[in-house]
């Protein structure tokens, strides 16, 4: 069974401090994915890699960075945390070897929900 | 800019009903389309995917999507809704050219027992 798996479900941090959202997927996949998702606003992408060491930024990147050194694993980093970055937290990952491309069928993670306050 | 819009935030159904979800994007080059659909408590999953050839696609659990190309549509159906289709509903666009993927805002689907 597929699996992608986050480090926390939830999280509570404080306002500058830097937090760590790791993502592991068991699947060999060559892209992995973080994704906000917000009410009202559904999901939103910070920043996405196709293979090992590459990033590229999604929509919304600023006030995160990642940073992929294996294969199956995908960190977030908010450097300084702020209260607007409170939100539900998803990691994805797709094959990237078929005809859907990238963004062919996802695979989803449980999510972590952080809150800074 | 381009952005894909879900018209129905929330809709409440009783068992049996049909539904209909609509979803339009707004870009008119090649696109794959999704919907994905998130059970409480659990992962977002795929429901159906279209990329090409016959535009009604079907998927898990009775599902189907019409791809009409001239309307920038990819509406959701089910003949038949079940109380265990409570759920929320995302209607995704990646955009090839750019390589982007565009979520819906989703739509809270509520079935009445």
């Amino acid at each position: 069974d597929v699996k992608v798996t986050q480090s926390s479900r939830y999280l509570v941090k404080r306002t500058g401090e830097k937090v760590f959202l790791e993502c592991v997927q068991d699947m060999d996949h060559e892209n992995m994915f973080w994704y906000r998702q917000d009410p009202g606003l559904g999901l939103r992408l910070i920043y996405f890699s196709y293979d090992v060491k590459m990033k590229e930024k999604g929509d919304i990147p600023e006030g995160y960075s990642v940073s992929r050194e294996k294969k199956e694993r995908f960190s977030l980093i908010l450097e300084s945390a702020s209260t607007n970055q409170t939100s539900m937290y998803l990691c994805a990952s797709s094959s990237g070897s078929t005809a859907g491309g990238l963004y062919n069928e996802q695979f989803f993670g449980p999510g972590t929900r952080l809150t800074v306050l | 800019a381009q952005s894909v819009s879900q018209h129905n935030h929330h809709v409440i159904l009783s068992e049996a009903a049909s539904l209909e979800l609509g979803c339009n994007y707004s870009y008119g080059g090649t696109v794959n389309l999704f919907w994905y659909v998130q059970y409480p408590g659990q992962h977002l999953q795929l429901l159906l995917k279209y990329f090409s050839g016959d535009p009604l696609v079907k998927g898990i659990k009775g599902f189907e999507a019409e791809f009409i190309k001239s309307k920038f549509s990819f509406n959701l159906r089910k003949p038949s809704v079940q109380w265990s289709d409570t759920a929320e509903y995302f209607c995704a666009v990646n955009v090839k050219r750019d390589d982007k993927i565009i979520f819906g805002k989703g739509t809270r689907l509520h079935i009445l027992p």
